[in-house]
């Protein structure tokens, strides 16, 4: 059973460009869990999806910012018009059914870098 | 608004000595209490974790505590190890469902 899979693990970007991170979550786990890291701090919640449906966006700043978990592929998360302060590791995380918001497993992460 | 601390920021021991590591959180209907590890340059793990029915729970060297009328719970690492130098993160489930971070400890536990 393959881990939570994230691409990808580093992702480079000039100023007002697109961001696109994919999320595939380990198998039979149908919830999804954006989080984003700063150097030396905690997980900041994001997004809460599960298939073809957000639970709970509370995180996500407002503008430029969406997520989605289509029935079909991964979760992905979109960051338009990246700006520098956009750059961080963006994690995302799964976990089963019968246990939402707990036992969550976490991908590798993808390292933003906005130039 | 939703809550967690942590602390210490940066603890450093001994080989062998203990490590405790405290949370406070602010939702007093939070009632699940992960702990993570983090390596450098690696993901999140779970190690453990309790729920607000239990007072205690331990796994070999790793104990959590919790104290639910003082709203923090703690963990506890004996017998430390290099290997236990980390970021260990941990977090609370608030009422509204969605798991809350605290800002990590960093661990370095000496030879």
């Amino acid at each position: 059973n393959a881990g939570v899979m994230q691409n990808p693990r580093h992702l480079v970007r000039r100023r007002g460009q697109e961001a696109r991170l994919r999320c595939s979550p380990m198998k039979g786990h149908s919830h999804v869990y954006w989080y984003r890291q700063l150097p030396e701090e905690g997980l900041k919640f994001m997004v809460y999806l599960q298939k073809e449906n957000i639970i709970d966006e509370s995180g996500m700043p407002k503008e430029r910012f969406s997520a989605e978990f289509p029935k079909e592929g991964p979760s992905i998360l979109r960051i338009q018009q990246v700006v520098r302060g956009d750059s961080a590791a963006y994690f995302c995380a799964s976990s089963p059914p019968a246990r939402a918001n707990e036992k969550l497993f976490f991908g590798s992460g993808t390292q933003l870098s906005v130039l | 608004g939703e809550n967690v601390e942590q602390h210490p920021s940066t603890l450093s021991v001994q080989e062998g000595d203990s490590a405790v590591i405290k949370c406070t959180y602010s939702d007093s209907a939070s009632n699940y209490f992960p702990w993570y590890k983090q390596e450098l340059g690696k993901r999140p793990q779970l190690i453990i974790d309790i729920r607000s029915n239990v007072g205690e729970k331990k796994d070999q060297r790793i104990a959590v505590t919790l104290n639910k009328t003082a709203k923090h719970f703690s963990l506890h690492i004996t017998e430390t190890q290099p290997e236990d130098s980390a970021v260990y993160f941990c977090a609370a489930k608030n009422q509204g469902g969605k798991l809350i971070f605290g800002q990590g400890t960093e661990l370095s536990v000496k030879p």
